[in-house]
């Protein structure tokens, strides 16, 4: 079993609807989680960084973490064309410790 | 412009050669580090750098070597010991080893024909 699980998807959503992305994971001792977004044949890029359990929120992105279920999510309302890419999810347990990703989950987000 | 440069951007090797990717970050960062993705797998670990002149082996180091001699720059080798070297190889840095927010490099695509 995968230490980071995700769901590969694709997500098919029409334009204007909101995009829930998951992942679930095994170790308790993850404190620190991220969402990457990476377009085909890109590096991935940082969208969300946020810190044990809660709700962070940066424009269109929400990330929530909860802890008890180990389970992360995140919500890209008002979703557009250009949000269609692949969602990759990671945590550590510390600073400085390496990061774990999950496989990525990609969306088609339809005009 | 601040970032990470990867090249080349494709690249073809036959069997038994080695081959050296390049990567470069003008950000002053300390940390630098290797993955390799696969279709449908997380990115995985090859090696990484905390500071010039120093690297540690990641979760799959196996067939691959590296160098810092400077702290802008983080080749990456395969060698032919690698025994499926066909992947999308990022590289990646951070402020610090001690800081989580990682920037990645565009990719180079490698594939072994």
């Amino acid at each position: 079993q995968k230490e980071v699980e995700q769901d590969p998807g694709p997500l098919s959503v029409p334009e204007g609807a909101i995009v829930s992305l998951n992942c679930t994971y095994s170790n308790s001792a993850f404190q620190y989680f991220m969402w990457y977004r990476q377009y085909s044949r890109k590096g991935p890029e940082l969208l969300m960084y946020t810190y044990s359990s809660g709700n962070k929120e940066d424009g269109r992105f929400t990330a929530q973490v909860d802890k008890s279920s180990k389970y992360i999510s995140l919500f890209i309302r008002d979703s557009q064309p250009s949000d269609s890419a692949t969602y990759l999810c990671a945590m550590s347990r510390a600073a400085g410790n390496k990061l774990t990703f999950g496989g990525g989950t990609r969306v088609l987000v339809k005009p | 412009d601040g970032g990470i440069t990867q090249s080349p951007k494709y690249l073809f090797r036959k069997e038994g050669q080695n081959v050296t990717l390049s990567c470069e970050q003008n950000l002053n960062h300390d940390a630098m580090y290797w993955y390799r993705q696969d279709p449908g797998q997380g990115l995985r670990l090859i090696y990484y750098s905390q500071i010039v002149n120093d690297f540690q082996k990641g979760d799959i180091a196996e067939g691959y070597s590296v160098s810092r001699e400077k702290k802008e720059s983080f080749p990456l080798t395969v060698t032919s010991a690698q025994k499926n070297p066909t992947a999308f190889y990022l590289c990646a840095s951070s402020i610090g080893f001690s800081y989580n927010e990682q920037f990645f490099g565009p990719g180079t695509r490698l594939t072994v024909l």
